[in-house]
C-alpha cells in the first residue's frame, strides 16, 4: 500500500472549516484513500473513503486531485469535538491498514 | 456504522501473568480482524491479522508466542498477552472489516493494559 504524508499538525478557528491535506504520490490505479479520526484514549473512527471522485458525507468532504496524489479532508463547520488526530491512509482492499503519523488538528474556541 | 466492541476497557496485571483481551462485531460477521497496538502519543501499529478458522498473520518483529491471537467465530476474535511485563503496557486496539459495507474497517474502543 502507499505511503502517506500528512503536516504534524494544524489549529482551526471554531465554526470555520478544516481543511487537512494529505500527499500519497505513489498511490496505484486501484488503490483507495480512507480517512479516520482518533480521539484522546479512543479507538480510530470512519470518516470518509473515496478512489476518484470527491465524495461527501455527513461529517466531511473529500476532495481527489484529477491525478490522484493528493486529498483534502474537509470538515465544512469545525468544532471544539472535532479535535482529533486525523489518519489518512491508501489501501488496495486489504484492510490491512498502515497508519501514519497523521494530523493532530485542535480547534480553538 | 459497523459497530466492534472490546473488553476489557482497561486491566491492570501482574508481571508474569497472562491477560486475555476480547474483539467482537457486534453486527456483522468478520472473516478477518487486525490487532493494533499504540503507545502514548504514537501512531497505531498494526501487529496481526486475524483470520476465522486459521492462523494469525504476524508483522514482522511481533513474537506469535507471546501474543496469541485465536479467532474461533466469526465475531469474535482475542489477543492474549502472555507471561505480561511493564513494557508490554500500551493501547491495544483491535478493528474488523464488514464486507457489507465494501471495504470499510471498524475499529474498537481500545483496551488499555498496564502492567505492574
Amino acid at each position: 500500500d502507499a505511503k502517506t504524508t500528512q503536516p504534524p499538525s494544524m489549529d482551526c478557528a471554531e465554526g470555520r472549516a478544516a481543511n487537512l491535506p494529505c500527499n500519497h504520490s505513489t498511490i496505484s490505479g486501484n488503490e483507495y484513500v480512507y480517512w479516520y479520526r482518533q480521539i484522546h484514549s479512543q479507538g480510530p473512527q470512519y470518516i470518509i473513503h473515496g478512489l476518484k471522485n470527491n465524495e461527501t458525507n455527513e461529517m466531511a468532504s473529500l476532495i481527489i486531485t484529477e491525478d490522484r496524489k493528493s486529498s483534502t479532508l474537509i470538515l465544512p463547520h469545525a468544532t471544539l469535538r472535532d479535535t482529533a488526530v486525523y489518519y489518512c491512509i491508501v489501501t488496495s482492499g486489504t484492510y490491512k491498514y498502515i497508519f501514519g503519523t497523521g494530523t493532530r488538528l485542535k480547534v480553538l474556541a | 456504522g459497523a459497530v466492534v466492541s472490546q473488553h476489557p476497557s482497561r486491566v491492570i496485571c501482574k508481571s508474569g501473568t497472562s491477560v486475555k483481551i476480547e474483539c467482537r462485531s457486534l453486527d456483522f460477521q468478520a472473516t478477518t480482524m487486525f490487532w493494533y497496538r499504540q503507545f502514548p502519543k504514537q501512531s497505531l501499529m498494526l501487529m496481526a491479522t486475524s483470520n476465522e478458522g486459521s492462523k494469525a498473520t504476524y508483522e514482522q518483529g511481533v513474537e506469535k508466542d507471546k501474543f496469541l491471537i485465536n479467532h474461533a467465530s466469526l465475531t469474535l476474535s482475542t489477543l492474549t498477552v502472555t507471561s505480561a511485563h511493564p513494557e508490554d503496557s500500551s493501547f491495544y486496539i483491535c478493528s474488523a472489516h464488514d464486507s457489507s459495507s465494501g471495504n470499510t474497517i471498524y475499529f474498537g474502543e481500545g483496551s488499555w493494559l498496564t502492567v505492574v
